[in-house]
């Protein structure tokens, strides 16, 4: 079965503090993996995506890795901002049927 | 530039009650969706349409109904509603059909009592 898990469900951290978010699926055959961020309130926006080919993806304080033959890729976020308080999504897409397997998000709150 | 825009954002109804939620794209994309977002759960696709003049069912497609009214404009259709409907619901579209990039709208918050 085609499936998207996020670990953790949440995380609470401290501005000024890095953190790494987890994304583990089953999605076969595996075309991409995109990594959205959504805000309160508001729609998912794409911050990277990732192909079979790259190991790694940076966008700003943003670092994405994906290793294909574990199914894994995380999410590193580097020097937390207040801003970054968000929910973090990971979509996966098949190289057939052209479909998006989404996971259930994990809720990023950072304090002051 | 506007992207996607959903009306409206939020909406109470009574069980029974139908409405439609309007959802345009200025990028002249070729296909949009419609999904669901429910608590501890993914965003749920619920129709889609790959490009103008065509409507597909997605994963949860029971108790809606979509228009593709032209290629900017894609409509969802609640007959009657009921409380498991109640949920926030996202329009989003993409350049082509299983594009690795969606455009999401803002969102309706829907309500049903």
């Amino acid at each position: 079965k085609n499936q998207v898990e996020q670990s953790p469900q949440s995380l609470i951290i401290l501005e000024g503090k890095n953190c790494t978010l987890q994304c583990n699926y089953t999605v076969s055959p595996f075309s991409n993996l995109r990594w959205y961020k959504q805000d309160t309130g508001r729609g998912p926006v794409s911050l990277t995506i990732m192909t079979f080919s790259e190991n790694t993806k940076s966008n700003g304080r943003y670092t994405a890795t994906l290793d294909a033959d574990t199914k894994q890729s995380s999410l590193h976020i580097t020097a937390s901002q207040l801003s970054d308080s968000a929910s973090y999504i990971c979509v996966v897409s098949r190289y057939t049927g052209n479909q998006f397997y989404f996971g259930t998000g994990t809720s990023l709150t950072v304090i002051p | 530039n506007a992207g996607v825009t959903q009306t409206p954002k939020f909406q109470v109804l009574k069980t029974g009650q139908s409405m439609t939620l309007q959802c345009a794209q200025d990028m002249n994309h070729n296909s949009m969706y419609w999904y669901r977002q429910d608590p501890g759960m993914g965003l749920r696709l619920i129709y889609y349409s790959a490009s103008e003049g065509t409507t597909d069912k997605g994963e949860v497609p029971n108790g809606y109904n979509v228009s593709r009214l032209n290629k900017r404009e894609f409509s969802l259709r609640l007959e009657s509603a009921a409380p498991s409907q109640t949920s926030v619901y996202f329009c989003a579209s993409s350049a082509t059909f299983g594009a690795n990039v969606l455009t999401f709208g803002a969102g309706s918050r829907l309500t049903v009592l």
